[in-house]
């Protein structure tokens, strides 16, 4: 596609339950971010793929979080139990080189509320 | 990780100039400055990008001092349409270089009024 692509663009889900986002970078972007943003708030970094490097996980709140990376293209972070502090936006960036920069798109987000 | 800090709300008319600084008091050596803008519902998008003096394209400019511990975003005669969130970053840009997890302050929203 032209752009990063998020889905879905909006999840409701119960509290304690499981839920996926998913990201489709810009094709041959090997820089993959994960941000999410509270309500008025701004971004906070969760985690980075960087080609076939370990990812930088350092920013994932608890241990309910994960993501992966395959193939180095499509990217799923997942929140296990879910709760109602998780509910934000949650928004995917790639970019063919690191760090952030003028070739870097983010996608349009991921809206989650935990109810 | 240097972190940033920008005046939280800033309000302008049409076709003035609006300058925003975001301060960066212990930016290292190899970290590049870099400004997004972000509307409501969107993901952010790259506005310009320096690492010291002055960078001018299309859309701003970007000040910044010999010492770099801050740095001005210049909007040239704004319109309605600029009215967004304004953000400031600050990242290595070294390909392999650790900590790439670049942080987002919390932005200074920019009202442009008729």
């Amino acid at each position: 596609g032209a752009g990063v692509s998020q889905s879905p663009s909006n999840k409701v889900t119960e509290k304690g339950k499981d839920v996926e986002l998913r990201c489709d970078p810009i094709s041959g972007h090997t820089a993959l971010y994960w941000y999410r943003q509270s309500l008025g708030q701004g971004l906070e970094f969760l985690i980075y793929f960087q080609g076939n490097s370990a990812p930088d996980k350092s920013g994932l709140p608890s241990d309910r979080f994960s993501a992966e990376r395959t193939g180095g293209s499509v990217s799923t972070l997942t929140i296990q139990r879910t709760q109602q502090e998780d509910s934000a936006v949650y928004l995917c960036a790639s970019s063919p080189r690191v760090p952030l920069g003028p070739e870097a798109f983010f996608g349009q987000g991921t809206r989650l509320t935990v109810v | 990780l240097a972190k940033t800090t920008q005046p939280i709300s800033m309000d302008s008319y049409e076709g003035q100039e609006v300058n925003i600084t975001c301060s960066h008091n212990n930016i290292a050596t190899n970290d590049y400055i870099t400004w997004y803008q972000q509307f409501p519902s969107q993901g952010p998008r790259f506005i310009i990008q320096g690492y010291k003096t002055k960078v001018t394209n299309e859309v701003a400019s970007l000040f910044i001092p010999a010492d770099r511990k801050s740095s001005t975003l210049s909007l040239p005669r704004v319109s309605l349409s600029d009215t967004a969130v304004y953000y400031c970053l600050v990242g290595v840009a070294k390909i392999k270089a650790a900590g790439n997890k670049l942080t987002f302050g919390g932005g200074t929203r920019v009202l442009v009024k008729p």
